[in-house]
């Protein structure tokens, strides 16, 4: 079994600053690695994900997360935030064996709010 | 992106009551879908995994004769929630796998569930 940790549950920060949110996940096997963003009043949507190869993936929008193996972490970074960027935001981690593909295990999110 | 609706996306209904939420793949064949349950300030909980044509598979913890799931077509699946009591009031999601190997889940706008 799986669990994800993300260690701060809400993020204040100015637009154009920097912003990294924090996932730490625990597992005794191989996992697949996600961020999700949810917008207000919006499902779940997929922001990156780390399956194999680069350890450094990154999205359309600015952001990238980092997959750290000895660390167990996965961290997601920006360096300038905007304002529409105000969301929380999910890591996600799943078993990459074939028994349990598709199984999502979530941490409780962040919810970034950024300010003018 | 592929598109994942909810329908409704609040209900409000008296204890003992059944109460069905419907999940649809609008633009895309899912063969797996799951359904997920989200208390406030909580992470996403993994409920069920639903196959297109056979039984639902429950995660642990979770009630199959509660939770009823069918899931009778490639674009539609159904979460029943049987007799409601008040501690089953939460936000329920759904998501759709498209199934193109990218290990990709697509999810709904989720259905609030409140239990007077």
């Amino acid at each position: 079994a799986q669990s994800v940790t993300q260690l701060d549950s809400q993020v204040p920060v100015f637009e154009e600053a920097p912003v990294e949110l924090r996932c730490n996940y625990s597992s005794s096997v191989s996992v697949y690695l996600f961020w999700y963003v949810q917008y207000p009043n919006q499902g779940l949507q997929l922001l990156l994900k780390y399956l194999s190869g680069s350890t450094l993936v990154k999205s359309i929008n600015g952001f990238e997360a980092e997959f750290n193996k000895s660390q167990t972490s996965f961290h997601l970074r920006k360096p300038s935030v905007h304002i529409s960027d105000t969301a929380e935001y999910f890591c996600a981690v799943s078993d990459s064996t074939t028994d349990s593909w598709g199984k999502l295990q979530f941490g409780a999110g962040t919810q970034v709010v950024v300010t003018p | 992106g592929a598109v994942v609706s909810q329908h409704p996306s609040r209900v409000i209904c008296k204890s003992g009551t059944s109460v069905k939420i419907e999940c649809r793949s609008l633009d895309f064949q899912a063969t797996t879908m799951f359904w997920y349950r989200q208390f406030p300030k909580q992470s996403l909980m993994l409920m069920a995994t639903s196959n297109e044509g056979s039984k639902a598979t429950y995660e642990q913890g979770v009630e199959k004769d509660k939770f009823l799931i069918n899931h009778a077509s490639l674009t539609l699946s159904t979460l029943t929630v049987t007799s409601a009591h008040p501690e089953d009031s939460s936000f329920y999601i759904c998501s759709a796998e498209s199934g193109t190997g990218a290990n990709e889940q697509f999810f709904g706008p989720g259905t609030r569930l409140t239990v007077l």
